[in-house]
């Protein structure tokens, strides 16, 4: 079955602080892995996108990495701010044709950062 | 470029009742797909339309329907609504290019059935 986990399902930090968020996936055959953060009340926003051959891909802050061996993904924000308070969601697409019910989304962690 | 729009953004109904919910994808891209988020689920897969064309369905019943216009716009519609409907309902649009293959998400419609 095509599943994607997420752990923690929550995280409270401290400003300034670093974190890391996992992600792992069943998904088969392996097309892409994308990482949304989520804001209270809005719609999910790409943070980065990976496919198969790419292990490191960074936006700002925000460092994703991705063993396709192992089938695991983490993302790892730095120096973090309270905007970064959000829930952070994983999704990997299945290969094939393409189509969106491809995609499988992890429940997401909820991340709080207090000053 | 504006992006994505759903009206309305929070609705109150009954079990029973009857649900319609809009979104206006961002100008310009002609796929909209819908999704279902719930806090147990996180989102589910509705359906994707493509040039007022269904191309795809997510594995919910018959009460959940939509359509597309000739203008992308889309309608999502629930009938004879179930307490388990409750959920934010999203919406999301794209080119549906393989190699952009980016999805940009409106605020969703939080729906309330009691």
């Amino acid at each position: 079955k095509n599943q994607v986990e997420q752990s923690p399902q929550s995280l409270i930090i401290l400003e300034g602080k670093n974190c890391t968020l996992q992600c792992n996936y069943t998904v088969s055959p392996f097309s892409n892995l994308r990482w949304y953060k989520q804001d209270t009340g809005r719609g999910p926003v790409s943070l980065t996108i990976m496919t198969f051959s790419e292990n490191t891909k960074s936006n700002g802050r925000y460092t994703a990495t991705l063993d396709a061996d192992t089938k695991q993904s983490s993302l790892h924000i730095t120096a973090s701010q309270l905007s970064d308070s959000a829930s952070y969601i994983c999704v990997v697409r299945r290969g094939g044709n393409f189509g969106n019910e491809k995609l499988t989304f992890g429940t997401g962690t909820r991340l709080t950062i207090i000053p | 470029k504006a992006g994505v729009t759903q009206t309305p953004r929070y609705l109150i109904k009954t079990r029973g009742q009857q649900v319609t919910l809009s979104c206006s994808p961002i100008s310009g891209h002609r796929s909209v797909s819908w999704y279902q988020q719930t806090p147990g689920q996180g989102l589910q897969f509705l359906f994707e339309y493509f040039s007022e064309t269904q191309r795809n369905k997510g594995n919910f019943p018959g009460r959940f329907s939509g359509r597309q216009f000739s203008n992308s716009r889309s309608e999502m519609n629930v009938s004879t609504l179930e307490l388990g409907d409750s959920a934010l309902y999203l919406c999301a649009s794209s080119t549906r290019d393989r190699n952009t293959d980016t999805q940009y998400f409106g605020p969703g419609t939080r729906l309330t059935v009691l």
